[in-house]
């Protein structure tokens, strides 16, 4: 069965820290990858989605990035953090396009706040 | 540009009764996906239900259902015989399926459900 994992779970950082976050997927290859961000009390914004290793497209200009290094592993960055970083941060994984799956599964997330 | 509105930021129910959350999209693409998904105060994304834009019943998963009336672009979630565990914030999404694999969501600002014993 497929699993995606992040960490971690709660990070409190100072402004113009940098910031790195990891999200990995088991037991599927190839999947699409999503990162998103939640302020509080708000619905979900797509930061960046990848199709494979080494593909990443932005969806809204920020301070983060984020990298693909290897199939089932997400990254994102940042190498100072703002205080409007803040947030949830959660990453998703698709099978494959055109599969028989559609919904898009969801990790654990995590908890940032800077200060 | 495709949107979700939620218009109900939050909704009172008593246990064992149904609510309705409503949800409308907006898009000119032919196919797409509606999804609802469940957000309790831990934090994560529980899948709850899927319509397909060309699906031609309402979906349902045991006490979830879908009231899909495509003509008026809506999407209500449909949760009968609530239970206090229901309490969450519940989240409208729409896929874009245009030409691509993406298979990006598009989210409302959710609507928090609250069920009272």
């Amino acid at each position: 069965s497929q699993t995606i994992h992040q960490w971690p779970a709660t990070l409190v950082q100072p402004v113009g820290s940098p910031l790195s976050l990891e999200c990995t997927v088991e037991g599927t290859s190839n999947p699409n990858l999503y990162w998103y961000r939640q302020a509080a009390g708000r619905g979900l914004q797509l930061l960046f989605y990848s199709v494979g290793i080494g593909q990443i497209s932005s969806e809204v200009p920020q301070n983060l990035s984020a990298s693909r290094p290897q199939d089932r592993q997400f990254i994102l960055s940042s190498k100072k953090l703002l205080l409007s970083d803040s947030g949830f941060y959660l990453c998703a994984w698709r099978p494959l396009a055109f599969s028989s799956y559609n919904e898009q599964f969801f990790g654990p997330g995590t908890r940032l706040t800077v200060l | 540009a495709q949107k979700i509105t939620q218009t109900q930021p939050g909704m009172f129910v008593q246990e064992k009764e149904a609510v309705t959350l409503d949800c409308t999209y907006d898009t000119s693409d032919p196919s797409y996906g509606l999804f609802w998904y469940k957000q309790p105060s831990s934090g994560e994304m529980i899948f709850l239900i899927y319509q397909g834009s060309y699906d031609q019943q309402n979906a349902t998963e045991g006490r979830y259902s879908l009231n899909f009336q495509k003509a008026r672009k809506s999407a209500n979630l449909v949760i009968s015989a609530s239970q206090l565990g229901d309490s969450a914030m519940y989240f409208c999404a729409m896929r874009d399926d245009r030409g691509s694999t993406l298979g990006r969501l598009y989210f409302g600002r959710g609507t928090q459900l609250t069920v009272w014993p």
